[in-house]
């Protein structure tokens, strides 16, 4: 069964920092979001992605972050200068249709900033 | 704040019992989707349901989207082990986002 995979499973980093968060999605997806989880709180929306631009984004996603397709593939998140607070873990999701409908989250990067 | 409130917050019970879980909220959603996450793992989808007193079943799962469409349930009909984990619902209203619940944490004891 397809599924989203994203790299690396977990990720430590300097605060300062810039980190790139990597996902595949589900190969016939052509709607991509990035989620985060801080520990012990809900999963929280950062942004979607359709058409090679930003569909919709959330206040957490400030200008320290953004997103790009590099390749047919892959679905990167980049935080420019990361903190404290970015520790958490990041859901890459993925969907055939827009509209929030079914999407498919992959297993999640775990990072945590010193 | 568009807020789905579940409860409960924790469950445990025996293997073979039945449970309810409920997502609330005030705000009408155009669709509803309950999802059920393992400790450090990815939200695994369950169900979505679209229409207004929807129901759907999924083995021992059942779902129900609410008439009025502010609110949802899921009951498992004789729980296993196997079904221990988080259950979360999450909806979304004509926009892209996904809006999660706060999560039950079911656990069953054989």
């Amino acid at each position: 069964e397809p599924e989203v995979t994203q790299t690396p499973s977990h990720q430590v980093t300097q605060m300062g920092q810039e980190v790139i968060l990597r996902c595949v999605p589900i190969s016939n997806h052509l709607y991509f979001y990035w989620y985060r989880q801080i520990l012990g709180q809900k999963v929280e929306f950062l942004v979607s992605f359709y058409n090679n631009e930003i569909s919709e984004k959330s206040e957490i996603f400030d200008d320290q972050f953004s997103v790009e397709r590099p390749d047919g593939s892959n679905f990167t998140l980049k935080i420019r200068s990361t903190k404290l607070e970015d520790s958490a873990m990041y859901f890459c999701a993925s969907s055939e249709r827009g509209g929030a409908l079914a999407q498919y989250f992959g297993p999640g990067t775990r990072l945590l900033v010193l | 704040t568009q807020l789905l409130e579940q409860s409960p917050q924790f469950l445990s019970i025996q293997e073979g019992e039945n449970l309810t879980v409920y997502c609330n909220s005030s705000s009408v959603f155009s669709s509803l989707q309950w999802y059920r996450q393992e400790p450090g793992e990815g939200p695994v989808l369950l169900v979505t349901v679209v229409t207004g007193g929807e129901v759907k079943k999924l083995k021992r799962l059942t779902f129900q989207f609410g008439d009025a469409r502010k609110d949802s349930s899921l009951h498992i009909t004789a729980a296993q082990p196997g079904d221990t984990g988080l259950y979360l619902c999450a909806g979304e209203r004509n926009t892209d986002k996904l809006i999660f619940g706060t999560g039950t944490r079911l656990q069953v004891f054989p």
